[in-house]
């Protein structure tokens, strides 16, 4: 079964640039995740998407931060414009739809994209 | 607000050596779940397990344990007769009743490092 793609793995930006990354899920998973996660800490949720829907952005910058889930598939993180402080990597996630005896609640992560800014 | 503490930074021993992986949390939910990933150098953070709240029972899987005690707020995981493919950053996780599915707060996570 194929995982969690992401692309580019690297990027290497000057501050105010704009970036984007992609991520397209396992196949049947509804869910998907975008998660940030800084030089020595653990991820942070950014947004989280049912299909097409966003569940949850609360954590998003969204005035320089936005994300698209395109038909309830593949999705796009973009920043504009952007900061040094958002160097990071930055992980895609998904999972099934949560269900009467899915206990488990178990994410499968992609290997993110490492942003550089400069 | 929650909140999840891994004290230890970096922890290093030597293959078949045990490890214990410590792990405190902070909620005021009565309902939460707790959770340990693996994230190996290649990124990909994998799953490991989940716990709830109301399910205190020790675990154990394979080489791998997990010792829960609301008392002490803690989520401990011990890894028995550590092996070199061990090496990875270890994450423990807690996810608020209210909350949705999938939105976790992260430790810090431990860098483990078993030496041949």
């Amino acid at each position: 079964e194929a995982g969690v793609a992401q692309s580019p793995r690297y990027k290497i930006i000057e501050k105010r640039q704009s970036v984007a990354f992609w991520c397209n899920p396992i196949s049947g998973h509804a869910t998907l995740y975008w998660y940030q996660q800084i030089l020595g800490q653990g991820p942070k949720l950014l947004i989280q998407f049912q299909n097409n829907g966003v569940v949850d952005d609360s954590q998003l910058p969204k005035d320089r931060f936005s994300a698209e889930r395109l038909k309830g598939v593949d999705s796009t993180l973009k920043i504009q414009p952007a900061k040094l402080e958002d160097s990071a990597v930055y992980l895609c996630a998904s999972s099934l739809v949560p269900g009467r005896g899915r206990t488990n609640e178990k994410l499968f992560f992609g290997s993110g994209t490492q942003l550089s800014v400069l | 607000a929650q909140k999840v503490t891994q004290a230890q930074t970096e922890i290093s021993v030597v293959e078949k050596e045990d490890v214990t992986l410590d792990c405190v949390y902070e909620t005021r939910d009565t309902t939460y779940y707790l959770f340990w990933y693996k994230q190996p150098p290649s990124g990909e953070l994998v799953f490991l397990i989940r716990r709830n709240s109301f399910d205190e029972q020790n675990e154990i899987s394979g080489r791998y344990s997990w010792n829960f005690q609301k008392s002490t707020s803690s989520f401990n995981f011990t890894i028995t007769a550590s092996q070199v493919v061990d090496s990875a950053v270890y994450f423990c996780a807690l996810r608020a009743g209210g909350t949705s599915y999938g939105k976790l707060t992260f430790g810090q996570g431990t860098i483990l490092t078993v030496h041949p």
